[in-house]
């Protein structure tokens, strides 16, 4: 089915491990976005990517990394996993006209991914 | 810096009555998107409905519809004859139109419906 995939659904770090979060979409979507849910705060960006080989951070940045080589592809990287980072992790992608209007385009999100760090 | 404000943590609605949800919001672009959507227990993300800056009339989407107050900078979620699978946290989002079109979220409300 077309959509955004994203793997793991779960997964359970240890202080200071490092992992990869995979996100990737079939739709042929310019823009691309990682979110963190947390109780009470909603979801806040913490990169985003308007295209291959462009990235920027979002407003929650510290402790993630992200590379966009393909359009398809936007993995979330965690350098070295922190309790702090426990959270759940949504992946999502759009249409995105750059330079034109865009506002109107929603998001099309992933399933999610819930990360314990113990 | 674009902001969303929802005030209303949880609600509770009578099956079959309808609700209001509220959503506030602040930017200084002239430009932009107002977006809803619900996050069932089960945790996916589901678009419900999308309303434009310039769009001269309310959206509408089967039992959603969205009030929008461009003065008041309101943007508030109406869903009538509320059913038991509405229950679930809804969350309103704004995209900016210039740049690099950043989407800000709410923190959502959690609405249940009592049979």
């Amino acid at each position: 089915n077309a959509g955004v995939t994203q793997t793991p659904k779960f997964q359970v770090l240890k202080t200071g491990q490092s992992m990869t979060l995979q996100c990737a979409q079939d739709m042929n979507h310019e823009y691309m976005s990682w979110y963190r849910q947390d109780p009470g705060m909603g979801l806040r960006l913490i990169h985003y990517s308007v295209g291959a080989g462009i990235t920027d951070q979002g407003e929650v940045p510290n402790g993630y990394n992200v590379s966009r080589s393909t359009t398809e592809d936007f993995p979330l990287r965690l350098l070295s996993a922190a309790p702090s980072q426990t959270s759940v992790y949504f992946c999502a992608s759009s249409y995105s006209n750059a330079g034109g209007v865009s506002f109107s385009y929603g998001y099309t999100f992933g399933s999610g991914t819930r990360l314990t760090v113990v | 810096a674009q902001k969303i404000t929802q005030t209303q943590p949880g609600m509770f609605v009578q099956e079959k009555e309808a609700v209001t949800l509220d959503c506030t919001y602040d930017t200084s672009d002239p430009s932009y998107g107002l977006f809803w959507y619900k996050q069932p227990s089960s945790g996916e993300m589901i678009f419900l409905i999308y309303q434009g800056s310039y769009d001269q009339q309310n959206a509408t989407e089967g039992r959603y519809s969205l009030n929008f107050q461009k003065a008041r900078k309101s943007a508030n979620l109406v869903i009538s004859a509320s059913q038991l699978g509405d229950s679930a946290m809804y969350f309103c989002a704004m995209r900016e139109a210039w740049g690099y079109q950043k989407v800000t979220f709410g923190i959502g409300t959690k609405l249940q419906v009592i049979p």
